[in-house]
């Protein structure tokens, strides 16, 4: 599980501005989660993405959130106009094409809102 | 909506002995529940998981057994050591969906 690769590992932002954080499924994985994780805290499903299309976004908060997972390039979730609440580990997983039960999970973006 | 009880959130064992740890799961619908290892600033890794059609599952010393009756889910680790001290996450799947729900984790020390 390795190959789930995350970017950047830390991201310190200030009130106000934005985020974005990456994940690269493991190859031949075309299934992406999203999970938030406070301190101290289980993992929150936010989004599940497939190639250029949402398929269950119940878990992602109504505002300033958003989530893409292009036909080319990494899945991105995106968070505009970031607060100190936002401060939170972010882990995407990934699975394959098949659809089958195991995810395997990236190293995880640690965001730090200012 | 769906929930996944975890007990107990902090556990300490001697080195050798046993440790249980337990999850309930509200949406009887569910029918897949892994179990993921965080070390500390790590990312959670899959140990073991079970699904509904089986009432237990072993690998070396660790064992899962699912209650389907009672709506719980049981991890087991035998022959502690101290490189088991990690936090423990149980989740819970619905049949038909994508969409893990995961418990608040238990946070295990294995003492020396």
């Amino acid at each position: 599980n390795a190959g789930v690769m995350q970017n950047p590992r830390h991201l310190v932002r200030r009130r106000g501005q934005e985020a974005r954080l990456r994940c690269s499924p493991m190859k031949g994985h075309s299934h992406v989660y999203w999970y938030r994780q406070l301190p101290e805290e289980g993992l929150k499903f936010m989004v599940y993405l497939q190639k250029e299309n949402i398929i269950d976004e119940s878990g992602m908060p109504k505002e300033r959130f958003s989530a893409e997972f292009p036909k080319e390039g990494p899945s991105i979730l995106r968070i505009q106009q970031v607060v100190r609440g936002d401060s939170a580990a972010y882990f995407c997983a990934s699975s394959p094409a098949s659809g089958t039960d195991t995810q395997y999970f990236g190293p995880g973006t640690r965001l730090t809102v200012l | 909506g769906e929930n996944v009880e975890q007990h107990p959130s902090t556990l300490s064992v001697q080195e050798g002995d046993s440790a249980v740890i337990k999850c309930t799961y509200s949406d009887s619908a569910s029918n897949y529940f892994p179990w993921y290892k965080q070390e500390l600033g790590k990312r959670p890794q899959l140990i073991i998981d079970i699904r509904s059609n089986v009432g237990e599952k072993k690998d070396q010393r660790i064992a899962v057994t699912l209650n389907k009756t009672a709506k719980h889910f049981s991890l087991h680790i035998t022959e502690t050591q101290p490189e088991d001290s990690a936090v423990y996450f149980c989740a819970a799947r619905k049949a038909g969906t994508y969409k893990y729900i995961f418990g608040t984790g238990t946070r295990l020390k294995v003492l020396a």
